[in-house]
């Protein structure tokens, strides 16, 4: 069975940092491309980042580029995301979900509970 | 970026009726599309890709349709356990969009 557990989020004053863990099982987890995506309170989807199956690209949604930043570790089966510069815009639940193979978007299979990040002072 | 239009924001349907939910592509995305039903308080659930391919587990109720620009969702005998939000997404292109979500309920 496919899981994604994530943790990291809580209340953050604006200009301030969080970083967001999720660890995968129940599939080969360096064969998949893996993202972030979020939802406000109340609100719809909103995609916020991918990274390559080998973490060798990664992708951003214009709004976060140059304050966040997607990572992971396939040893650990873990992914992460480092959140900087905050904004009370960006309080939201993340959810990371399961992407595809190769470089290209694909559809969301699997998505973890979400943890909810709020930025407020 | 492609924007999704998702039609209706709410739905209000009987038991055993078949609901429709439509998305519009800003652009061709040549099939690129999937549909999500999130129950309240519940993470996203995969049920459409490729816009007419039905997740593993899905009940065969469910079915997706549609090309170019026009896509859509169609649940046949409405069931209690459909009350969900519905999302349309692109994968066509970076960055990946969802349309704004339906909101179905029962009557």
């Amino acid at each position: 069975e496919v899981q994604l557990v994530e943790s990291g989020g809580g209340l953050v004053q604006p200009g301030r940092s969080l970083k967001l863990s999720c660890v995968a099982s129940g599939f080969t987890f360096s064969d998949y491309n893996m993202a972030w995506v979020r939802q406000a309170p109340k609100k719809g989807l909103e995609w916020v980042a991918t990274i390559s199956y080998d973490g060798r690209r990664t992708y951003y949604r214009d709004s976060v580029k140059g304050r966040f930043t997607i990572s992971r570790d396939n040893a650990k089966r873990i992914l992460h995301l480092q959140m900087d510069s905050l904004r009370p815009e960006d309080t939201a639940t993340y959810h990371c979900a399961r992407d595809g193979h190769g470089y290209t978007p694909n559809w969301f299979a699997y998505w973890g509970q979400g943890t909810l990040v709020t930025v407020s002072s | 970026d492609i924007q999704m239009t998702q039609s209706p924001a709410s739905l209000s349907a009987s038991l055993g009726k078949t609901v429709t939910i439509e998305c519009r592509a800003s652009e061709d995305i040549y099939n690129g599309l999937a549909w999500y039903q999130q129950e309240p308080g519940k993470s996203p659930q995969l049920l459409i890709y490729n816009a007419d391919r039905l997740h593993t587990g899905v009940p065969s109720r469910f079915s997706g349709s549609g090309s170019g620009t026009q896509y859509s969702l169609k649940i046949d005998s409405l069931q209690s356990e459909d009350v969900a939000s519905y999302f349309c997404q692109q994968y066509y292109d970076y960055p990946p969009t969802f349309g704004g979500g339906t909101k179905l309920e029962l009557k």
